[in-house]
């Protein structure tokens, strides 16, 4: 098993564009959940999904949005980029969603620049 | 609103002296607790989890609801433990990390 695989590594955006970043979760897992990493923090959540439903939504604004497909793989998307949304963006995969999970497992995470 | 703070950025011991690294939270219902770690070019992976009360690379956290604080501790340091290491309350909902603490074994 490759563990969860986030693609792209790096990638260097322009104010205002538009980004989609990609996760596959570990075979198995059905529960997937974003993050974002400034440098020098601790990842903020940024959605949670199970069984291709979002369910549980960080503080960020609605540029932001995400989706999982049938096979539990998710994208993450960013509208109308800003250059405080340079980070890493980390994507986690677990098998169930809630209480009584066993942790998530990480992926290296997709390196965002905006300038 | 539901919280996980640790009040030191940078933890540094000497080789073989006992680490302590704190964390504490916020929230008024059963929580779930985590700390995670993150090694030098590595991606963050699970450390352990208070529920299974298993000691993992001779570390343990103890939850202490009365005090709200999960701290993770380990009797001897070995230089191979500096790592960044965060402490993470899941509530079902959302999962929030704490800031995160730099902990240096020094030869």
């Amino acid at each position: 098993d490759a563990g969860v695989t986030q693609s792209p590594t790096h990638l260097i955006k322009t104010r205002g564009q538009q980004v989609t970043l990609r996760c596959s979760p570990i075979s198995g897992h059905k529960s997937v959940s974003w993050y974002q990493q400034v440098l020098g923090q601790g990842p903020q959540f940024i959605f949670q999904y199970y069984e291709k439903e979002e369910r549980g939504r960080g503080n960020f604004p609605d540029r932001f949005s995400a989706r999982q497909f049938p096979n539990y793989s998710s994208e993450l998307n960013v509208n109308a980029l800003l250059l405080g949304d340079s980070a890493l963006y980390l994507c986690a995969s677990s098998l169930a969603r809630g209480r009584g999970n066993y942790g998530y497992t990480f992926g290296s995470g997709t390196r965002l620049t905006v300038v | 609103a539901q919280r996980v703070t640790q009040p030191e950025k940078l933890l540094s011991v000497f080789k073989g002296a006992p680490v302590e690294l704190k964390c504490n939270y916020s929230y008024s219902g059963s929580p779930e607790l985590f700390w995670y770690v993150q090694y030098s070019r590595q991606r963050l992976q699970l450390l352990l989890r208070h529920i299974s009360r298993e000691s993992i690379k001779g570390f343990t956290a103890d939850l202490n609801k009365g005090e709200t604080s999960f701290h993770l501790k380990k009797p001897f340091a070995q230089e191979e433990d500096s790592a960044m290491y965060y402490c993470a309350l899941d509530y079902g909902q959302n999962f929030v990390f704490g800031p995160g603490t730099r902990l240096s074994v020094l030869p």
